[in-house]
């Protein structure tokens, strides 16, 4: 059965600091997809990343990076000079082929300013 | 306009009422979900729908009734809840339905069982 971890329950830093956001991901597919959420207080989740199993290349966008280790089963998640609005909960997804999406419980990241 | 909307925000019902959850997506997609978020449980998928016809279904009490008349409206229908049914429902669309894609969500109704 597939299962995502994402141990940090919250995570309380200060502006401009950087933070990342840890995801472990269990499968038993070859083929698989990851996702990264962002849902705000507004309450919508918003798409962030998504990255194939085949595909280990490390991602960054603006403040934003991903990395995903295939040998450890994580894809974590590092803001950058992090900033107040970026406080909000993150999701880590995984899919497998059989299209089914397994959400990890969520890390609360508040950035104070 | 947000993609995905939403009606309506917040609802209170008792368990006796019945009323029914709207969901609109203006993106011209084929897939549509509902997802059960509650306090202290992780995201929880309701149904699936592709194309109108619903694929999935994670066993969900039949006081959750769901509707999809066209690609682009959802529905959830309410009936005789429980106070633990108190959650955010959260509709989603996707381009299509498979592991590939990427989902677009709502902003939630509220819903509170008194």
């Amino acid at each position: 059965a597939q299962k995502v971890t994402q141990a940090q329950t919250e995570i309380s830093v200060v502006e401009k600091e950087d933070v990342t956001l840890d995801c472990v991901y269990e499968t038993r597919d070859t083929t698989y997809y990851l996702f990264w959420y962002k849902q705000p207080p507004s309450g919508e989740l918003v798409f962030l990343i998504r990255r194939n199993s085949f595909d280990e290349q490390n991602e960054i966008s603006g403040r934003y990076s991903w990395n995903f280790q295939k040998s450890t089963s994580s894809f974590n998640f590092t803001i950058t000079a992090s900033q107040v609005v970026d406080s909000a909960v993150y999701f880590c997804a995984l899919s497998e082929h059989a299209g089914k999406s397994t959400f990890g419980d969520g890390t609360t990241l508040t950035v104070k300013p | 306009e947000t993609g995905v909307t939403q009606t309506p925000r917040h609802l209170v019902m008792g368990m006796t009422n019945k009323k029914s959850l709207k969901c609109e997506q203006h993106l011209g997609h084929n897939a549509m979900y509902w997802y059960k978020q509650s306090a202290k449980k992780p995201l929880e998928l309701m149904f699936v729908y592709s194309l109108e016809e619903r694929v999935e279904n994670n066993s969900v009490p039949s006081r959750f009734s769901p509707e999809c008349p066209n690609s682009s409206h959802l529905f959830l229908h309410l009936h005789t809840l429980q106070p633990e049914d108190s959650a955010l429902y959260l509709c989603a669309s996707s381009p299509g339905q498979g592991p590939y894609y990427e989902q677009y969500f709502g902003p939630g109704t509220r819903l509170t069982v008194t």
